[in-house]
């Protein structure tokens, strides 16, 4: 079984900051790695699929990269309405099974 | 626009069977699309459940995999969920959600609190 280990576990920068979170798989997981963004009270969001590609209304300074095991969500300049929680999802093929990590917690410094 | 709406009892009785619904509107269920079940227990993370697939096919959380039933109804365009035996444990945050890969598509999410 694929576990996610993302870190850290919080993170707390103010507005206009550069964040970079960590998602660290226990085998490869090819590039099929996804983010998301959660915020109280609401659905999380899909920032990013296939490791790098942004899905459809995600801003630029969203970026995703990495492959194998390791994987990085950057946010180049952080926007007060991004502090949220994130967090990264694998699937495996065989056996079938979708897996998240623990999350991170972007809070305002 | 595909929009997603789960519906169902919030309060369940512990050893009882939990039953959400999720209706599927902006497009069709039997069209190839891969639909899941994810829960978020208060406070925490959030745990895929299993998924249907090819309307007919379906893959289960081998965590949940023997509570679990995930079924769908193409007359009505939505797909269910039933878990049994269910027990504290399983009161969460239930949403249903589109994808195989990755989720594009969220249901607002429903609150089932498991309690006597």
């Amino acid at each position: 079984e694929i576990v996610l280990t993302q870190s850290p576990a919080t993170l707390s920068l103010s507005p206009g900051e550069r964040a970079t979170l960590s998602c660290r798989a226990s085998q490869s997981v090819s590039t099929y790695l996804a983010w998301y963004q959660q915020k109280p009270g609401q659905a999380p969001r899909l920032l990013i699929y296939d490791a790098s590609n942004r899905a459809t209304g995600i801003p630029a300074r969203f970026s995703g990269s990495g492959s194998g095991t390791d994987f990085t969500l950057t946010i180049s300049s952080l926007d007060p309405e991004d502090f949220a929680v994130y967090y990264c999802q694998q699937r495996s093929d065989w056996p079938p099974k979708l897996t998240f990590g623990g999350g991170t917690k972007l809070e305002i410094k | 626009q595909v929009q997603l709406q789960e519906s169902g009892p919030g309060l369940v009785k512990p050893s009882g069977t939990l039953s959400l619904t999720c209706a599927v509107s902006g497009a069709s269920i039997t069209i190839s699309n891969w639909w899941s079940w994810v829960r978020q227990p208060p406070g925490k993370g959030l745990e895929w459940i299993g998924e249907l697939y090819q309307i007919g096919g379906t893959n289960y959380n081998p965590s949940l995999k023997s509570r679990v039933t995930i079924s769908v109804d193409k007359s009505k365009n939505q797909f269910s969920l039933n878990l049994t035996s269910v027990t504290a444990a399983d009161t969460a945050v239930y949403y249903c959600a589109r994808g195989r890969h990755a989720f594009d598509v969220w249901g607002q999410g429903t609150m089932v609190t498991v309690s006597s």
